[in-house]
């Protein structure tokens, strides 16, 4: 079973609707990430938590909102998606004292 | 400005040659820098992580940084087909809570 995993895998979704992506881990690590990727662009964050009383924004949080409703989970909402938010987007864990990050699969997400 | 730097690519080197990729990074306080490999559709992976000046190798793989230029590169010994990927560049903030990423530049390894 992989260690991180992000349900829905793909979602399209139109205008205003909104949505939630959801990210499990089983590796115990207290870091937890949220980005985005569009081309040409990288990996962007949005939000990221250290632990379940602690949420902290990105580089580009305006329009996501995001919830630690457990250690081992890590949810991102966009309120009312807009056509620009379409992007592939990943969470990510950490351990603490480590640098390495672990992405789950990803989600697409289509906002018509 | 970015603040991390990549070429875009694609960068074509022929099967059993060193693929260069080269990195430029803006914040000078940085400690901690990291090549990350993302095959089409998948989620990146790392693959080094290079904290002081000079070089560190695994394998085929050698990551150098140089903190005074601010540049940290990553060469490919003997390249592979399956190097084929876009690898992406990472620079953790000072602070140690935040990573940013480049853009990635893609590797086309050529049989």
């Amino acid at each position: 079973d992989a260690d991180v995993t992000q349900t829905p895998r793909n979602r399209i979704t139109k205008t205003g609707k909104r949505i939630m992506l959801e990210c499990s881990q089983t590796k115990g690590h207290d870091r937890m990430y949220w980005y985005r990727q569009d081309p040409g662009l990288g990996l962007r964050l949005i939000y990221y938590s250290f632990d379940v009383k602690d949420i902290n924004k990105g580089e580009i949080s305006d329009g996501y909102s995001v919830s630690r409703q457990a250690q081992a989970k890590f949810s991102l909402s966009l309120e009312s998606a807009i056509p620009n938010q379409t992007a592939l987007y990943f969470c990510a864990t950490r351990g603490t004292g480590t640098d390495t990050q672990y992405f789950g699969p990803g989600t697409r997400l289509t906002v018509l | 400005q970015k603040e991390v730097e990549q070429n875009s690519g694609p960068l074509s080197v022929p099967e059993g040659a060193i693929a260069s990729l080269n990195c430029t990074y803006s914040d000078r306080v940085s400690q901690s820098f990291f090549w990350y490999r993302q095959y089409s559709g998948k989620s990146p992976e790392l693959i080094m992580s290079i904290y002081s000046n000079g070089d560190k190798e695994d394998g085929r793989f050698t990551a150098q940084l140089n903190k005074a230029s601010q540049y940290v590169s990553l060469l490919i010994r003997d390249s592979q087909p399956s190097d084929s990927a876009t690898y992406l560049c990472a620079v953790l903030n000072n602070a140690g809570n935040m990573l940013t990423f480049g853009g990635g530049t893609r590797l086309m390894v050529k049989p």
